[in-house]
């Protein structure tokens, strides 16, 4: 089974703090997600790599930066975090659509519910 | 942009009946792909059922099966026989791999709840 594990499932951060989430898929895809999950808004995408080191910007990516140096991890970055960045975070991976049948099927993490104060 | 609209935000339904989740999408891709995705309480999103917009036939997995109708741009899940498990939030999604994003848009979710 595939399997994305999320470093941490609860933060409490103060404002103006850096924040650090990551996340490893242990099956070898190449895409990689951020999304950002909130009550009444569904999930909206941050940010997208499709292989290491690249990166793609999704709908909200102000206020967030992302690193990919290895093909099993992503990690999501708040500069500075601030009080309306409090939210779930869920990671993702999917194999591409090169590589699949399943196209678009994603591995969801367990998220990471993150309180900025 | 493509957008994904869920416009009922919470629904119950009783164990063993029974249940509809709409959803609307806009795109001008020609060939793309539909999802929805289940969110038990405190759980991992998981992926229901998966339609490819070129097959006419519709998609069924177990107690759950989808009518998607290409041209009115409707993509809506059937839950027969629910089950007390069936209780989660249900997000429809969608994505065109071929526009050169593999990225998935989401829509914002619809609350199911299945009572005793």
């Amino acid at each position: 089974d595939v399997k994305v594990t999320q470093s941490s499932r609860y933060l409490v951060k103060r404002t103006g703090e850096k924040v650090f989430l990551e996340c490893v898929q242990d099956m070898d895809h190449e895409n990689m997600f951020w999304y950002r999950q909130d009550p009444g808004l569904g999930l909206r995408l941050i940010y997208f790599s499709y292989d290491v080191k690249m990166k793609e910007k999704g709908d909200i990516p102000e206020g967030y930066s992302v690193s990919r140096e290895k093909k099993e991890r992503f990690s999501l970055i708040l500069e500075s975090a601030s009080t309306n960045q409090t939210s779930m975070y869920l990671c993702a991976s999917s194999l591409p659509a090169r590589r699949t049948v399943n196209t678009g099927e994603l591995f969801f993490g367990e998220g990471s519910r993150l309180t900025v104060l | 942009a493509q957008t994904v609209t869920q416009s009922q935000p919470e629904m119950s339904v009783q164990e063993a009946e029974t249940v509809t989740l709409s959803c609307t999408y806009d795109t001008s891709e020609s060939n793309y792909y539909l999802f929805w995705y289940k969110q038990p309480p405190s759980r991992q999103m998981i992926l229901v059922i998966r339609q490819e917009a070129y097959k006419q036939q519709n998609a069924t997995e177990n107690r759950f099966s989808v009518n998607f109708q290409k041209a009115a741009k409707s993509f809506s899940l059937k839950i027969s026989d629910s089950q007390l498990g069936d209780t989660a939030m249900y997000f429809c999604a969608f994505t065109a791999p071929q526009g050169g994003s593999e990225k998935l848009v989401f829509g914002k979710g619809m609350k199911l709840t299945v009572n005793p």
